[in-house]
């Protein structure tokens, strides 16, 4: 069975302390690996991780594929309260469009 | 302002009380989705389409329906709606350079009593 995993659960971390959070999956024809952020409602799009080895930036965020240890971590620097947020990992199968998406991981940073 | 929109925001029903939650975009996306998110278990996707009149099963298909007349409209339908089906549901869309790229709309809060 397909499945997405993201760790830690929780996290509760000071403003200006670098986090990191993990995401692991077994999914039979990956193709894609995408964070997303959520607040209060709807998640926002963070990136999108096809290949292995590179690394996607945006601001104090980045984010790295592994697809031979079959994981991705998503690193957030110099943290800030507005970075308080679910954050979802989720995989695409190849030649489809469907979503397996993992629970996520709640930060909260502290001022 | 681009955007996707659902309808109702909130909404308390019965069991077997047909329903429909709409969900409609003005980004002229041709990717459209339904999830439902849940304590955890995260982000379930229910149904998907790739542009008008085509539509395939997510992971929780079953007691739901969909259709896609329209490239903006994308409606969930349950026709005879069950407790387990009280939920937190989101719309997404994606355009068709960015099919992964998905906007998600605000959200639907259904419960079934």
């Amino acid at each position: 069975e397909d499945k997405v995993v993201q760790s830690p659960l929780s996290l509760v971390v000071h403003e200006g302390d670098t986090v990191t959070l993990n995401c692991s999956y077994e999914v039979t024809n990956f193709r894609s690996l995408l964070w997303y952020k959520q607040e209060k409602k709807a998640p926002t799009f963070l990136f999108m991780l096809t290949s292995s080895g590179i690394e996607k930036k945006s601001g104090r965020l980045s984010s790295i594929l592994d697809k031979k240890e079959l994981f991705s971590i998503l690193n957030i620097t110099a943290t800030q309260t507005g970075d308080s947020a679910v954050y979802l990992c989720a995989v695409v199968r190849s030649g489809t469009y469907k979503y397996i998406f993992g629970t996520g991981t709640r930060l909260k940073v502290l001022a | 302002e681009a955007q996707v929109t659902q309808n109702p925001r909130y909404l308390i029903t019965v069991t077997g009380k047909k329903l429909t939650v709409t969900c409609s975009q003005n980004m002229n996306h041709e990717y459209m989705s339904w999830y439902r998110q849940d304590p955890g278990l995260g982000l379930r996707q229910i149904y998907y389409s790739m542009n008008v009149e085509v539509t395939d099963k997510g992971d929780v298909p079953e007691g739901y329906k969909v259709s896609r007349k329209e490239k903006r409209n994308f409606p969930l339908i349950l026709e005879s709606p069950s407790p387990n089906q009280t939920s937190l549901y989101f719309c997404a869309s994606a355009p068709p350079a960015k099919p992964y790229e998905q906007y998600f709309g605000p959200g639907t809060r259904l419960t079934v009593t």
